[in-house]
């Protein structure tokens, strides 16, 4: 089972490059999740889609957009990136969504921004 | 102040020793308790849920909530190497579905 694959596994930009991770699931899931990692953090939560056709801002969701493309691909886009944007970046998936059930997450996209 | 405090770590027990991992929080609204466990380069997975207070047992796996301390915690007995990972705890109230987290205890086994 795939679960949730998340691409580019890692990335490196420049100041003011753009670039968009890609997260795909295969478990029907109608929520689909972005958090940010960092040291010292925890998990912050991005944006997340409760349903395809919805998107909402999660915790920190100043320089990202996000995209539900259909059920399955929920996709994060920073249009000029910053080095504060350096994290590891989760995409997860849940059937019920914040409320109830579990969350499945991807290996993580590591971006660096210089 | 973060709404919820777990000591990073790195936590080192010898294998076969009983571990406590704990976190405390602030808000006494929260109803839902979890545990995840990362792994060097992976995701988290979920590892135990526990809803309001009282004990939930899992095999080796204890997860213990107290909210009149405003505090949880996740007890593994007969460590092994393979439990060697970040425990990080997540909370959330009823009313507002976003999840809470800590910012995780790394955990190392020695054999």
């Amino acid at each position: 089972n795939a679960g949730v694959t998340q691409t580019p596994k890692f990335q490196v930009l420049k100041t003011g490059q753009s670039m968009t991770l890609q997260c795909a699931q295969d478990m029907n899931h109608n929520s689909m999740y972005w958090y940010r990692q960092d040291p010292g953090m925890g998990l912050r939560l991005i944006y997340y889609s409760a349903s395809e056709g919805t998107t909402d801002k999660g915790e920190v969701p100043n320089g990202y957009n996000v995209s539900r493309l259909n059920k399955r691909e929920f996709s994060l886009r920073l249009e000029s990136a910053a080095p504060s944007q350096t994290s590891v970046y989760f995409c997860a998936s849940s059937e019920g969504g914040l409320a109830g059930g579990e969350l499945f997450f991807g290996e993580g996209s590591r971006l660096t921004v210089l | 102040q973060k709404e919820v405090e777990q000591d990073p770590g790195p936590l080192s027990v010898p294998e076969g020793a009983i571990v406590s991992l704990n976190c405390t929080y602030s808000n006494s609204a929260f109803q839902y308790f979890m545990w995840y466990r990362q792994y060097s380069r992976k995701g988290p997975e979920l590892l135990m849920y526990t809803y309001s207070s009282g004990n939930k047992e899992d095999g080796r796996f204890t997860a213990q909530v107290d909210k009149s301390s405003k505090y949880i915690s996740l007890f593994i007995r007969d460590s092994q190497p393979s439990d060697s990972a970040t425990y990080l705890c997540a909370m959330r109230r009823n009313s507002n579905y976003q999840l809470i987290w800590g910012a995780g205890t790394k955990l190392i086994i020695k054999p």
